[in-house]
């Protein structure tokens, strides 16, 4: 079957711009993870969904930061007024319940 | 203490030997392990659950400490395509996922 996807897989945007980046989990996966990943660095956890609900929001760095899903499956994160230092690897992981997760490839964003 | 802590290495090993690294943990109600592999500018791929019991796949092994809070993993007969990082995972506090920073594993020709 499909595994995680994640568009788009690259984004290049000026500073000050919104950005809206998708993940598609695998199909019937309950949890959903959004992680952003610089350059050499590790995993920097960012939120956390069940079905559509989200109880751990504790890693957006900022306000300019949200995200949602829907219908227990596709999720979007968006980011207001990109900042240079939002530049990174976003990537998105999915599993069935708390078991293990499965990553998509990731987008790439860079903001000028 | 940190959540999760790993080596950041890196660890320079050559072809052929057997290495092992280890990650603790902080939480001691954690029930859930895993081992993660990721290659450079590739996302973590799932390397194996580390059970209570221990579990081996192949070259790979991984075993759980409890009474010291720390997982291990251990490759016999080292490969040059074992070169990677190694990520823990520990379900944490409230079902929290958390992962470690990584090990770096080189494997020398």
């Amino acid at each position: 079957g499909a595994g995680v996807s994640q568009s788009p897989s690259n984004k290049v945007t000026e500073k000050g711009k919104d950005v809206e980046l998708r993940c598609d989990p695998i199909s019937g996966h309950t949890a959903l993870y959004w992680y952003r990943q610089s350059l050499g660095q590790g995993l920097e956890f960012l939120i956390y969904f069940q079905g559509n609900s989200a109880p751990d929001k504790s890693g957006l760095p900022s306000d300019r930061f949200s995200a949602e899903r829907t219908g227990g499956s596709v999720s979007t994160l968006t980011i207001q007024r990109t900042q240079q230092e939002d530049s990174a690897v976003y990537l998105c992981a999915s599993s069935f319940f708390q078991h293990e997760q499965f990553f998509g490839p990731g987008t790439r964003l860079t903001v000028l | 203490r940190k959540e999760v802590e790993q080596d950041p290495g890196p660890f320079n090993v050559p072809e052929g030997a057997t290495v092992a690294f280890n990650c603790t943990y902080s939480n001691s109600a954690s029930q859930s392990f895993f081992w993660y592999r990721q290659d450079c500018r590739k996302e973590p791929k799932l390397l194996m659950s580390v059970y209570s019991s221990g579990n081996e796949d192949g070259r790979f092994t991984a075993q759980l400490n409890r009474a010291s809070q720390y997982i291990s993993l251990l490759i016999r007969d080292s490969k040059l395509s074992d070169s990677a990082t190694y990520l823990c995972v520990v379900l944490g506090w409230s079902d929290k996922i958390i992962f470690g920073k990584g090990t770096r594993l080189h494997i020398l020709p």
